[in-house]
């Protein structure tokens, strides 16, 4: 199986500020990279699918890179509403895998 | 505007069964594959199973694989879940997406709880 690694588990950030989460697979998944966004008591949303494609009516303040085994989700400008666990995804091979989760929170 | 609708949950007890429906609108259900997701409480997700458009494909997590059969009615535009053998594992709350490979709609989940 493909395991998801993600960095950090969790970070607290002012609004307004730059925020750059890591993802790292254990084998090549080329740009087969989701990242979703989940609130609490929420189901998650899809806000980046190959990698680096936004999904529609979600803000151009995030953006996700990278490809191989190394991917980076960032949102350039906090926002409160941003407060959430991000999850990586890889769809390269079943079983498909999720990162553990980034809590991202306001300080 | 896409619908999926998660019904079944509810506390069952340990070597027991339960059935998870699916029921999906909004889209062209049987151009789609679905899968299902699940997150016990307080965790992370983890991805469960997938059938294919036509449910000639199925996938599974090696956790629930020879436990737990993914199928589909697209004549009744649901997908189910039938899970067998249950353990207190299993409890969680199962989502199921529209799939896409990257999963672009998802319902609200229905919640499983394996307990004696």
């Amino acid at each position: 199986d493909i395991q998801m690694t993600q960095s950090p588990s969790s970070l607290s950030a002012s609004v307004g500020d730059r925020v750059t989460i890591t993802c790292q697979a254990s084998q090549d998944i080329t740009n087969y990279l989701n990242w979703y966004q989940q609130k609490p008591g929420k189901a998650p949303k899809l806000l980046i699918y190959d990698a680096f494609n936004l999904e529609t009516g979600v803000p151009s303040r995030f953006s996700g890179s990278g490809s191989g085994t190394d991917f980076t989700f960032t949102i350039s400008s906090l926002q409160p509403e941003d407060i959430a666990t991000y999850y990586c995804q890889q769809y390269d091979d079943f079983p498909r895998t999720f990162g553990p989760g980034t809590k991202v929170d306001i300080k | 505007e896409v619908h999926l609708l998660e019904s079944g949950g509810g506390m069952v007890q340990p070597g027991r069964s339960l059935r998870l429906s699916c029921a999906a609108s909004g889209f062209t259900f049987n151009s789609h594959a679905v899968t299902w997701v699940r997150q016990a409480p307080g965790k992370g997700l983890e991805w469960v199973s997938v059938i294919s458009a036509s449910g000639g494909d199925t996938f599974y997590a090696d956790s629930v694989r020879g436990r737990f059969t993914i199928s589909r009615d697209n004549s009744r535009n649901t997908v189910y879940l039938q899970m067998n053998s249950l353990r207190t594992e299993d409890t969680a709350l199962y989502y199921c997406a529209k799939d896409r490979d990257y999963f672009d709609s998802w319902g609200q989940g229905t919640l499983v709880t394996v307990s004696s």
